[in-house]
C-alpha cells in the first residue's frame, strides 16, 4: 500500500501567492523527499529533508517534517506559472530496511498557478 | 547529477504482445530502479535492478512478467510481457546517485505505454 499520501489533492492558485502541500506517512523513516513531475513524465528531485531534521529550505522552497504526527509540508512562496505540476512526497521505510531509492510515493498535489 | 535517456517515450501496443523498455545512464550507477506509474495514481516500484545480480522485486511484481536485464552500470532493460489493457502506465526507470550530504534519485523521461 501507498506509505504517503498528499493533501490536497489539487491547488489553484494566482502568481505571487503561497502554495502549501501536506503529506502524511505510515511507518517509521530515515528520510523524506518531495519530487515535481511535468505533465506525466519523469519525477525532479526537490529536496530531501532527514529524520533528525525539522525544516529545511532551498530557494523558494521550505519543507517542514513532524516525525511525531507522520508528516510534512512543502511551501511554495512567490508561486509562478511554471511552477504548475504535480508534487509528490516520498519516503523510505525504515522498518524494512530500507535501501535508498526503494521509495514510497503518494498520489500527489496537482498544483496549478495562474499568471 | 545524471541524464537518462529512456526509450520509447510512448508506445501503443497489442494485448499479449510484449515491449522491451530501455534505460541509459550517462555515468556508472551502482543501483537502478523501474516504477510504474498507472494513469492517476503514484509511482509503485517494480524492482531494483542490481549489476551482475537477478533484479530484486516488490510484492506484487515478478519476473515472469517484468523480466529485468542489467548488462552493465550504465544500462537496463525492463520487459512487459504478455500485457493487457490493466498494464497501460508510465514506466519510469531511475538511478540513485549518492553525495557527501546527500542522496538523490535522478529519472527518465517515462515510457508511455498504451495496451488496446
Amino acid at each position: 500500500s501507498q506509505q504517503g499520501e498528499e493533501d490536497p489533492q489539487a491547488l489553484s492558485i494566482q502568481e505571487g501567492e503561497n502554495a502549501t502541500m501536506n503529506c502524511s506517512y505510515k511507518t517509521s523513516i530515515n528520510n523524506l523527499q518531495w519530487y515535481r513531475q511535468n505533465s506525466g513524465r519523469g519525477l525532479v528531485h526537490l529536496i530531501l529533508i532527514r529524520s533528525n531534521e525539522r525544516e529545511k529550505h532551498s530557494g523558494r522552497l521550505r519543507v517542514t517534517l513532524d516525525t511525531s504526527k507522520k508528516s510534512s509540508s512543502l511551501l511554495i512562496t512567490a508561486s509562478r506559472a511554471a511552477d504548475t505540476a504535480s508534487y509528490f512526497c516520498a519516503t523510505d521505510n525504515y522498518d524494512r530496511g530500507s535501501t535508498l531509492g526503494r521509495l514510497y510515493f503518494g498520489r500527489g498535489t496537482q498544483l496549478t498557478v495562474w499568471p | 547529477s545524471a541524464v537518462i535517456s529512456q526509450k520509447p517515450s510512448r508506445d501503443i501496443c497489442q494485448r499479449g504482445t510484449s515491449l522491451t523498455i530501455q534505460c541509459q545512464v550517462d555515468s556508472q550507477v551502482t543501483m537502478m530502479f523501474w516504477y510504474r506509474q498507472q494513469p492517476g495514481q503514484s509511482l509503485t516500484l517494480i524492482a531494483t535492478a542490481n549489476q551482475g545480480s537477478e533484479a530484486t522485486y516488490e510484492s506484487g511484481f515478478v519476473i515472469d512478467k517484468f523480466p529485468i536485464s542489467r548488462p552493465n552500470l550504465t544500462f537496463s532493460t525492463l520487459t512487459v510481457s504478455n500485457m493487457s489493457p490493466e498494464d497501460s502506465s508510465i514506466y519510469l526507470c531511475s538511478v540513485l546517485k549518492v553525495g557527501l550530504t546527500n542522496e538523490k534519485l535522478f529519472f527518465g523521461s517515462g515510457t508511455q505505454l498504451s495496451v488496446l
